[in-house]
């Protein structure tokens, strides 16, 4: 079974400036997917990112990045221009390669993240 | 991606009763899940929705009290039945399919929020 372990409850900072959060994972696949989703007040699961294992090249979508280190299991999410809208609570998950075979996805507890003005 | 509508957003119920939660996409999918998030909490797989079969339940979770069903690819719902304040949470349904390029991806309806009362 998988597990993903997110550190660190809560964390804050200041709009315009970078922050990184944290995940770790563990697992016996060697093909799978890691996701970054955020949640904002309004309950939407909102996909922030993906990486596949198989690719050395972290992954990028605009403000955020990833830092994907397969060998230490550890997949971590930088946000950088940080803006009042980031304010969420962020959730790292894995899932195993292959969605039509029946994968799904592990989440980790989450991070709240606060951007303050 | 995919346009999910999620059915109702909320509904307060009493104990005892049953709720029937609905989840239409805009597209047909490969995939479809039901999650439970409580309050404060990440997200529990719930089941895997099957079209045209039984849907494979996570350990903890019967299809008694949560039975599913999902006619065709675009559609599913869940059902809380005999319901007790324990099953106040938000659930969620999550599509998954092969979104062109090759890329699998996971995407999540807008979520009911259920208080039993």
């Amino acid at each position: 079974a998988q597990t993903v372990t997110q550190s660190q409850p809560e964390m804050s900072v200041q709009e315009a400036e970078t922050v990184t959060l944290s995940c770790t994972y563990d697992t016996s696949e060697n093909n799978y997917y890691l996701f970054w989703y955020k949640q904002p007040p309004s309950r939407q699961m909102i996909l922030v990112i993906r990486q596949e294992a198989y690719k050395q090249q972290n992954a990028t979508e605009n403000r955020f990045s990833v830092n994907f280190q397969k060998a230490a299991k550890s997949f971590s999410l930088k946000i950088s221009d940080s803006q009042l809208g980031d304010t969420a609570m962020y959730f790292c998950a894995f899932m195993k390669h292959g969605v039509g075979a029946g994968s799904r996805l592990t989440f980790g507890e989450g991070t709240q993240l606060t951007v303050n003005p | 991606s995919a346009v999910i509508s999620q059915k109702p957003s909320r509904d307060i119920c009493q104990r005892g009763t049953s709720l029937t939660i609905q989840c239409q996409v805009d597209s047909q999918v490969t995939m479809m899940f039901w999650y439970r998030q409580q309050p404060g909490q990440s997200l529990t797989l719930i089941a895997t929705a099957n079209q045209g079969s039984e849907a494979t339940y996570e350990s903890g979770f019967v299809i008694d009290k949560f039975p599913i069903s999902r006619p065709n690819l675009t559609f599913s719902t869940l059902t809380v039945s005999n319901m007790s304040p324990e099953d106040s949470s938000i659930y969620l349904c999550s599509v998954g399919n092969t979104w062109g390029g090759g890329e699998e991806k996971l995407f999540f309806g807008s979520g009911t929020q259920l208080s039993v009362l």
